[in-house]
């Protein structure tokens, strides 16, 4: 069964930093591109970074840029997260998941973690 | 703010058959880019419903289908059942913004 565990969230305060971990099992997680969807609390979707199979290749929305890092260690099946100077805007749950991608498509997620919350404020 | 965009709500009763609007432009659908659908159950993680505009994963019954015709796409569900109330949200590519978007979601309730 193809499973991703997210870890890490908790309460930070404005400026702090923080690392999500997402750990990967069932599929040969060294093949594909991985990502992070972000929620805030009673909104919808957002992207936040991809990232490619040997982690040479990194995607990030605009919002993030310069502020978070994706990385991931294939030898460990774990995709990462660090996300420095946090805002409270940046307050959600945070959702682990696999860019599957067709011939011809752009990624779509699937499967998704369950997430892991991370919620800034002092 | 998304830049796909998706009614608030909609409902139906039981057996009845619904649709979900998604409307881009022509950076994002109207590029050609593919659309897919994801449903959210409460208190839930999202879970892909369909993708590439109209293809069902495995185990998705066929009461759902996608579709998708210039800057817009639409997911219908027929034959609404109770385990339907759910978000359902659509993604595609974005070639201004140089990454992925996600529609502004939409909460199906069974009346």
């Amino acid at each position: 069964e193809v499973q991703l565990v997210e870890s890490g969230g908790g309460l930070v305060q404005p400026g702090g930093s923080l690392r999500l971990s997402c750990a990967a099992s069932g599929f040969t997680f060294s093949s594909f591109w991985m990502s992070w969807v972000r929620q805030a609390p009673g909104k919808g979707l957002e992207w936040v970074a991809n990232i490619n199979q040997d982690g040479r290749e990194k995607y990030y929305v605009d919002s993030v840029k310069g502020r978070f890092t994706i990385s991931r260690d294939n030898a460990k099946n774990s995709l990462y997260l660090q996300m420095n100077s946090l805002r409270a805007e940046d307050t959600a749950v945070y959702y682990c998941a696999r860019a599957y991608y067709s011939s011809g498509s752009y990624a779509r997620f699937d499967p998704w973690g369950q997430g892991t919350l991370v919620t800034v404020s002092s | 703010q998304s830049v796909l965009t998706q009614p608030p709500s909609v409902s139906g009763a039981p057996g009845q058959r619904v649709t979900i609007s998604c409307t881009g432009s022509s950076s994002n659908i109207g590029a050609g880019y593919d659309v897919h659908w994801y449903q959210q159950l409460p208190g839930t993680a999202p879970k892909l419903l369909i993708y590439v505009n109209t293809n069902r994963p495995s185990g998705v019954p066929d009461r759902f289908s996608g579709s998708k015709s210039g800057t817009s796409a639409s997911l219908a569900i027929t034959g609404l059942q109770a385990e339907d109330e759910a978000d359902y949200y659509c993604q595609s590519y974005d070639s201004s913004l140089s990454g992925y978007v996600f529609g502004t979601g939409t909460k199906v309730t069974v009346l």
